[in-house]
């Protein structure tokens, strides 16, 4: 089945920073990467996502970037405001309705003032 | 509601004991899609249905779960005879074929 990989798994920075979020996954069947930001007690929302024949997608200060022949998307968050902070999934599928989605670990991010 | 709503937020019980969550997905939403998420992890797939059939159940962890949506609507995840590593917090989500809406989970603790 698929397995989605994420890094870093904790990551801190200043606010106003940009902050870089990446993922492979290992099934090329996958056309689907969403990418959710969970806060405490809270459950998983939407930030973004990008299908398999799209190489990038930008939503104000928010990116994600795909390369299929690497297999590995990355999100992008410029200009970081304390309330980023939260903890951020990448999420991989091979129906881009978002069933069966494969979620990454986890990156607990941290903005500091 | 304006969401997905899960119920009970909290659930403590006894080993052994049989519990049962409850999901309430937003009106009009057909898929409807049950994950577990262990402390520290990222969630994993239960179960999905779109209205009241059972379309996918691979992600059960074992017979003790057993989840139903009998009028495409409301579900219920159901674990019988709950065991320590059951403990986690279980989130619902609907959708209507596109993106997922997930409720704020019911964390379940086994002792």
């Amino acid at each position: 089945g698929e397995n989605v990989e994420q890094h870093p798994s904790t990551l801190s920075v200043q606010e106003g920073d940009s902050a870089v979020i990446k993922c492979t996954y290992s099934d090329s069947a996958s056309n689907y990467f969403p990418w959710y930001k969970q806060e405490l007690g809270k459950g998983p929302q939407l930030i973004i996502d990008i299908r398999s024949n799209v190489g990038e997608k930008k939503d104000q200060r928010i990116a994600v970037t795909l390369n299929k022949t690497a297999k590995h998307f990355s999100l992008h968050i410029t200009e970081t405001q304390p309330e980023d902070s939260a903890v951020y999934f990448c999420a991989a599928s091979m129906d881009n309705s978002g069933y069966a989605l494969n979620f990454g670990k986890g990156t607990s991010l941290l903005v500091t003032p | 509601g304006a969401g997905v709503s899960q119920s009970p937020r909290y659930k403590v019980a006894k080993r052994g004991q049989d519990v049962a969550l409850r999901c309430d997905p937003i009106s009009g939403h057909v898929s409807l899609f049950w994950y577990q998420q262990a402390l520290g992890q990222g969630p994993e797939f239960l179960t999905y249905f779109q209205n009241e059939a059972q379309l996918d159940k691979s992600g059960l962890p074992s017979d003790r779960f057993f989840a139903e949506r009998p009028e495409g609507s409301v579900s219920t995840l159901k674990i019988q005879r709950t065991q320590q590593e059951d403990s986690a917090v279980y989130l619902c989500a609907s959708s209507r074929g596109g993106e997922l809406f997930f409720g704020e989970g019911s964390r379940l603790t086994v002792l």
